[in-house]
């Protein structure tokens, strides 16, 4: 029972244009969202989080938007940059009653000139 | 600053060995975990620990085993290696009370069973 869900295994944007990376849930107990990026051959670092009594998060080019009706959330990146090339894990945690860090499959981003 | 490291970075066993998966940390965190990334799996929780002599079970524990006698520390057993266990493991640790801070990963270690 996948609890958190990235629907695209891949994601290939140009240079300069907007990335949208997308998240699920299913628990309703979630209240803090992650994003992790990852290299290959590297661990997972921390990019940016939202907890749940927020709808917007931003980061310079990085922005979370969560929407908790829909327990949905997306990562939206502007602009792209080759170097964003990476695959994003989006996590979940109910803070309030576990330790416990839920991860997605992740999305493959590669950003092309 | 080290950060976490993870050893070794690379490891094949045949079915039914057994071996130990160093991990450590120097920030003094008192949280630390396992994770393993499989294809198509993300990354799942394995053990985790929240201080030395704490420690509790995650999303697949199964086939695996933790102790944590120091704050630095945080080993992974595998009793009896199955080609199933033949994935990517990665060691985070991060500062308490929340998990939910940022958690710091090792490099990883890719472990192969035949």
């Amino acid at each position: 029972d996948q609890q958190v869900k990235q629907n695209s295994p891949s994601l290939s944007v140009q240079e300069g244009r907007i990335s949208i990376l997308n998240c699920d849930y299913t628990n309703s107990m979630f209240d803090y969202f992650l994003w992790y990026k990852k290299y290959p051959a590297e661990g997972p670092t921390f990019l940016i989080s939202i907890s749940s009594i927020k709808d917007k998060n931003e980061d310079g080019r990085f922005t979370v938007f969560l929407n908790k009706s829909a327990k949905h959330l997306s990562l939206h990146i502007v602009p792209s940059q080759p170097g964003d090339s990476a695959v994003y894990f989006c996590a979940a945690s109910a803070r309030r009653y576990t330790d416990k860090l839920i991860f997605g499959t992740g999305t493959r981003l590669q950003v092309f000139p | 600053n080290a950060g976490v490291t993870q050893t070794p970075k690379f490891q094949v066993l045949k079915t039914g060995q057994s071996m130990t998966l160093q991990c450590a940390q120097d920030m003094n965190h008192e949280y630390m975990s396992w994770y393993r990334q499989d294809p198509g799996m993300g990354l799942r929780l394995i053990h985790y620990s929240v201080g030395a002599g704490i420690t509790d079970q995650g999303e697949v524990p199964n086939g695996y085993n933790v102790s944590r006698s120091t704050t630095e520390d945080f080993p992974l057993r595998l009793l009896s290696a199955a080609p199933s266990q033949t994935s990517v493991y990665f060691c985070a640790s991060s500062s308490w009370p929340s998990s939910t801070d940022t958690q710091y990963f090792g490099p990883g270690t890719r472990l192969t069973v035949l």
